[in-house]
């Protein structure tokens, strides 16, 4: 079955630079990796889906970036802000395509100091 | 839109109880799921369906049962309630089997 590692430890950030977060899977290739983010109490939220195809996604803030060679997502917020502090996980489509669900990394709690 | 919505928000449940989880989504999808989040842990699947009357089970099913008559309702039922079914339940749903959208969540314990 996939594995996902993620940094379980909090990640602390000062305020205006630039959070990076790290996903690495092994076994089979995904052919897209998603980053969701999770506040307290709340169910994920949808930020950013990448395909095994691409190399880097942006969105505003967020860039992802893909390495199926290194098995390797990166997930960048620039120009953080207090109100980035939350959990942030990875998720990978199963050898189903992802019609039979997601596999969750368990997730990097990132913190902005302000 | 509403998106996803689960019913109840929180319940505690006595060992041996029966309880339903109620899971709805007014976006058509044709994909739902349902996860259990334990502290510290990733979501893990216990059942999804790709569609109404269509139930598969996931990584963590025992203790579960799941049915899906319409597309826009999926309820989890949870027979003989364990401790070890405390947890944070997340009801999901998808259009094209691949972003997920998620409710608010459902806290359960069970003393």
């Amino acid at each position: 079955s996939q594995k996902i590692e993620q940094n379980s430890e909090a990640l602390n950030i000062q305020e205006g630079k630039t959070a990076t977060l790290t996903c690495n899977y092994t076994n089979y290739s995904p052919a897209y990796l998603q980053w969701y983010r999770q506040d307290p109490g709340r169910g994920p939220v949808f930020l950013l889906l990448i395909r095994e195809n691409e190399k880097e996604k942006r969105k505003e803030r967020l860039k992802v970036t893909f390495d199926t060679t290194l098995k390797q997502s990166l997930f960048h917020i620039t120009a953080s802000q207090p109100a980035d502090s939350a959990t942030y996980l990875c998720a990978l489509d199963t050898a189903g395509g992802g019609a039979d669900g997601l596999t969750f990394g368990k997730g990097t709690h990132l913190i902005i100091q302000p | 839109n509403a998106g996803v919505t689960q019913t109840p928000k929180f319940r505690i449940l006595k060992i041996g109880q029966s309880m339903t989880l109620q899971c709805t989504q007014d976006m058509n999808h044709n994909y739902m799921y349902w996860y259990r989040q334990d502290p510290g842990m990733g979501l893990k699947l216990i059942y999804y369906s790709v569609g109404a009357g269509i139930t598969d089970k996931g990584e963590v099913p025992n203790g579960y049962n799941v049915s899906r008559s319409t597309t826009e309702d999926f309820p989890l039922r949870l027979e003989l309630a364990a401790p070890s079914q405390t947890s944070v339940y997340f009801c999901a749903s998808s259009y094209a089997a691949d972003t997920q959208y998620f409710g608010p969540g459902t806290r359960l314990t069970v003393l």
